[in-house]
């Protein structure tokens, strides 16, 4: 089974500052993918960002980048130049292969405070 | 093309009873995924449906079932409701179940009371 853990449950930043949150997972698969999600006070989830595990590539997605490091399984989020509307909940989720199927599993998440 | 939605909004029950909720999926999609977030938790994978069938299964009770239609719309049914089922209930559409991009639904908050 898999488990993603973010450990920093709040975590604020001032507009215009850059922000790291924090991910790491544990799988037994080869390849999969890990994502971004991010879940404003409204409630609805939106993709962020995604990154499939055979790509040494970091993701890059305008603001938001992602630092993969495949071995020591770990994901981490960088949003450069923050804005008031990234205020939200930050979900780091992991989904196996595709061709077993497309379930994702959440890491609890990180509340993002962006102070203007 | 039209997004991922919830039905109802909101929705109080009362423990022992039994809920229905339903989720229609985007344009194109008949794959559904439902998941379960508790207050302050991330979501957690209850199950998925692919062209009517159960295609995947969390570790839920029996007591959570659902149904998946030929249009691909889908309900989420809770019997038996206990205290602990009180949570916001997401709704996700995909393009196939092989498809790594998910579309999520607002959920339905549902209070147990």
């Amino acid at each position: 089974a898999q488990t993603v853990t973010q450990s920093q449950p709040e975590m604020s930043v001032q507009e215009a500052e850059t922000v790291t949150l924090s991910c790491t997972y544990d799988t037994s698969e080869s390849n999969y993918y890990l994502f971004w999600y991010k879940q404003p006070p409204s409630r609805q989830m939106i993709l962020v960002i995604r990154q499939e595990a055979y790509k040494q590539q970091n993701a890059t997605e305008n603001r938001f980048s992602v630092n993969f490091q495949k071995a020591a399984k770990s994901f981490s989020l960088k949003i450069s130049d923050s804005q008031l509307g990234d205020t939200a909940m930050y979900f780091c989720a992991f989904m196996k292969s595709s061709y077993a199927g497309n379930m994702l599993t959440f890491g609890g998440g990180t509340r993002l405070m962006v102070k203007p | 093309e039209t997004g991922v939605t919830q039905s109802p909004t909101h929705l109080i029950k009362t423990r022992g009873q039994q809920v229905t909720l339903r989720c229609s999926s985007q344009s194109g999609h008949n794959t559904v995924s439902w998941y379960q977030q508790a207050l302050g938790q991330g979501p957690q994978f209850i199950f998925q449906y692919y062209r009517e069938e159960e295609n995947g299964r969390g570790n839920f009770p029996p007591r959570f079932s659902g149904l998946q239609f030929p249009n691909y719309s889908s309900e989420l049914n809770v019997n038996a409701l206990e205290l602990d089922d009180s949570a916001l209930y997401l709704c996700a559409s995909s393009l196939s179940g092989t498809s790594y991009e998910q579309y999520f639904g607002p959920g339905t908050r549902l209070t147990v009371t």
